[in-house]
Parts: C-alpha cells; sequence; structure tokens
C-alpha cells in the first residue's frame, strides 16, 4: 500500500530564517506530487505540483519554491521566511492511471508558525 | 464566481439522523468529485470519489452527482460523534493537467449527543 511520509510534524521559524519541508512517498512510481497549504481556518491553497522530476509548475507568486530531486521526493523551502507564511502545509500524491488516477491522497501535514 | 462552493456552517444535526451536505461547482466539464474529511488539526482524508451521475453508496455514505446542475452532495446516514469534522468537496475542473484537483473551503458539521 501507499505511504506518504512529511517532516517536520511541527516547526516555529523566526522571520527571516530558511525553510525546508520533505515529503516522501512509498508503495508507488511516477505519482503526481502536490504542496498545498491551509491557513488558520481556511481552505486549501494549492502552490505547486509535480508530474516528474525535476518538473515544478508555481500556482502562486510567492517567496517559496518547490524542489523534486527524486521521483517520490518533494521538497518546499524558501530562504526567508515572512509571517504570512505561518499554516498548515500539506504534501499530496495522485496516480497516473487507473479509473481513480486523479485522488489526492494527503499526509499528515507541516504546522508551521513563523514569529 | 468560485469555482467550488460550500456553505461554511457549522451544520448540527442530532446524533443517528441524517446529516446532508452540498456543494456546486462552476466548470461544466468537470468529470471528477471528492469529499475529504478533516478533523481539526489533522490533514484531509478522501472519503469518497463519484465520477458519474446518481449516486454512490460506501457504508454510511452515500455520493449524489447531477452534472446537469452542477451539484454534488454528500450524505451520512445514522450520524455518529465521531462524524463531527470539516468535510471538503472536491473538482477536477476538466481543464487542468496534472490532476489537479479546486477545494471547496468545507462544511463543518457538529453532531450532538
Amino acid at each position: 500500500s501507499q505511504t506518504i511520509h512529511q517532516w517536520p510534524a511541527t516547526l516555529v521559524q523566526p522571520v527571516g530564517s530558511p525553510l525546508s519541508l520533505e515529503c516522501t512517498v512509498e508503495g508507488t512510481s511516477n505519482p503526481n506530487l502536490y504542496w498545498y497549504r491551509q491557513a488558520a481556518g481556511r481552505g486549501l491553497q494549492l502552490l505547486f505540483y509535480s508530474v516528474g522530476i525535476g518538473q515544478i509548475s508555481s500556482e502562486v507568486p510567492q517567496n517559496l519554491s518547490a524542489s523534486r530531486p527524486q521521483d517520490r521526493q518533494f521538497i518546499l523551502s524558501s530562504k526567508k521566511l515572512l509571517l504570512s507564511d505561518s499554516g498548515f502545509y500539506l504534501c499530496a500524491w495522485s496516480g497516473r492511471s487507473g479509473s481513480s488516477y486523479n485522488e489526492q491522497f494527503f499526509g499528515p501535514g507541516t504546522r508551521l508558525t513563523v514569529l | 464566481q468560485k469555482e467550488v462552493e460550500q456553505n461554511s456552517g457549522p451544520l448540527s444535526v442530532p446524533e443517528g439522523a441524517i446529516a446532508s451536505l452540498n456543494c456546486t461547482y462552476s466548470d461544466r466539464v468537470s468529470q471528477s468529485f471528492f469529499w475529504y474529511r478533516q478533523y481539526s488539526g489533522k490533514s484531509p482524508e478522501l472519503i469518497m470519489s463519484i465520477y458519474s451521475n446518481g449516486d454512490k453508496e460506501d457504508g454510511r455514505f452515500t455520493a449524489q452527482l447531477n452534472k446537469a446542475s452542477q451539484y454534488v452532495s454528500l450524505l451520512i446516514r445514522d450520524s455518529q460523534p465521531s462524524d463531527s469534522a470539516t468535510y471538503l468537496c472536491a473538482v477536477n475542473p476538466g481543464y487542468s493537467s496534472a490532476s489537479k484537483i479546486i477545494f471547496g473551503s468545507g462544511t463543518r458539521l457538529s453532531i450532538r449527543p
């Protein structure tokens, strides 16, 4: 079965510090990968998605970036965090084929607080 | 106009009753529809997918899709306190690549004993 991991689970960072969040998927090959952010009491905002190694599409302009160095690894980064970067960061994956190919499955999330 | 709209709630339903959650979407060519459950502080969990008009049942959950009316709903029978959560409606809008889906802002459901 497929499993998706995210770490760290929680993070408190000062404004202006760098960020690196990691997501890995097990039990599937060549998945589509996604990063979302959920602000407190709000809906899910798609930040980035990737259809393959090194292929990143950005949905919103911001001071975050994403990379996919391996097939099942997705990294979210920032050089300098802003207060507005606080939120619940979720990684998700979906398969490429089959009748349920575009179902997305979420990792446990990272709760980021920027002070 | 928002692409996926849900009533934010809270929707309060007595234990044992049927909870009815509704969602409308704006893109007529949408093909895939999903319901996620999100407990407070946790990540969303996929509970139902529906692709064809009509009803799809899974245990106490029934998803209903009406593409002509651009409407999808989730019924929860015999509601339990453990069903108290935020329910997110999500739609693959058809024009997207890479299986992108659009989420509604969620309906908060509270099951009262």
